[in-house]
């Protein structure tokens, strides 16, 4: 795949388990996002990136943590998840002032149980 | 009240029909507007994006923006059965903060 790629597609983990969702874009964009989608509601923006620092973190629970260590990877780091966190959850990259649009990446499609 | 609002749908069309998406909003900051097409098990493809007010049209596509409306819509002419997917309107007003619509499930019977 080009663009946006994310891995693992699918997961399944228990609640007291720690895990990590891994995104790459090669796209030379400089801003990278996690979003949240579930079932009949919007995407739910988590945290954006802009140059590798965060520049937008909506209240989201410390149990998700991110990272960003250059401005081609995108890491969400995964413990103590609850059933209610399962979800599809996608990685997206965009110029930095984001009126071209995001481009996406397939998601990962988590499931806690 | 949602800063965008969309219809779910599902939307139900037979081939070859006129398809009619739209959204709307409550946030008059939002200067730049995106429509994205999202297959099953996939992530968001982006279709389209324009700027401020008026028509873009691309192949078989045309997004049209009234922002004295605070209205967006996407046509597609001539629809296919392989238009069938959920549709995503999203905007910003700049600077990373887009907002997204619930998303429409639009149905092209053949």
């Amino acid at each position: 795949e080009t663009g946006v790629t994310q891995t693992p597609r699918h997961l399944v983990m228990g609640m007291t388990n720690k895990k990590s969702l891994k995104c790459e874009q090669h796209l030379g964009h400089n801003a990278m996002y996690w979003y949240k989608q579930s079932a009949k509601k919007p995407l739910e923006l988590m945290f954006v990136y802009s140059l590798e620092e965060r520049v937008e973190n909506n209240s989201v629970p410390s149990r998700f943590s991110p990272e960003c260590p250059n401005s081609s990877h995108l890491f969400l780091h995964l413990h103590t998840l609850q059933p209610e966190d399962s979800a599809l959850y996608l990685c997206a990259s965009s110029q930095d002032s984001g009126g071209d649009g995001a481009f996406f990446g397939q998601g990962t499609r988590l499931t806690v149980v | 009240q949602k800063e965008v609002e969309q219809d779910p749908g599902p939307l139900s069309v037979p081939e070859g029909a006129i398809v009619s998406l739209n959204c709307t909003y409550s946030n008059s900051a939002f200067q730049y507007f995106m429509w994205y097409r999202q297959y099953s098990r996939k992530g968001p493809e982006l279709l389209m994006y324009t700027y401020s007010s008026g028509n873009k049209e691309d192949g078989r596509f045309t997004a049209q923006v009234d922002k004295s409306s605070k209205y967006i819509s996407l046509f597609i002419r001539d629809s296919q059965p392989s238009d069938s997917a959920t549709y995503l309107c999203a905007m910003t007003p700049g600077f990373q903060k887009l907002v997204f619509g619930t998303g429409t499930r639009l149905l092209v019977s053949p």
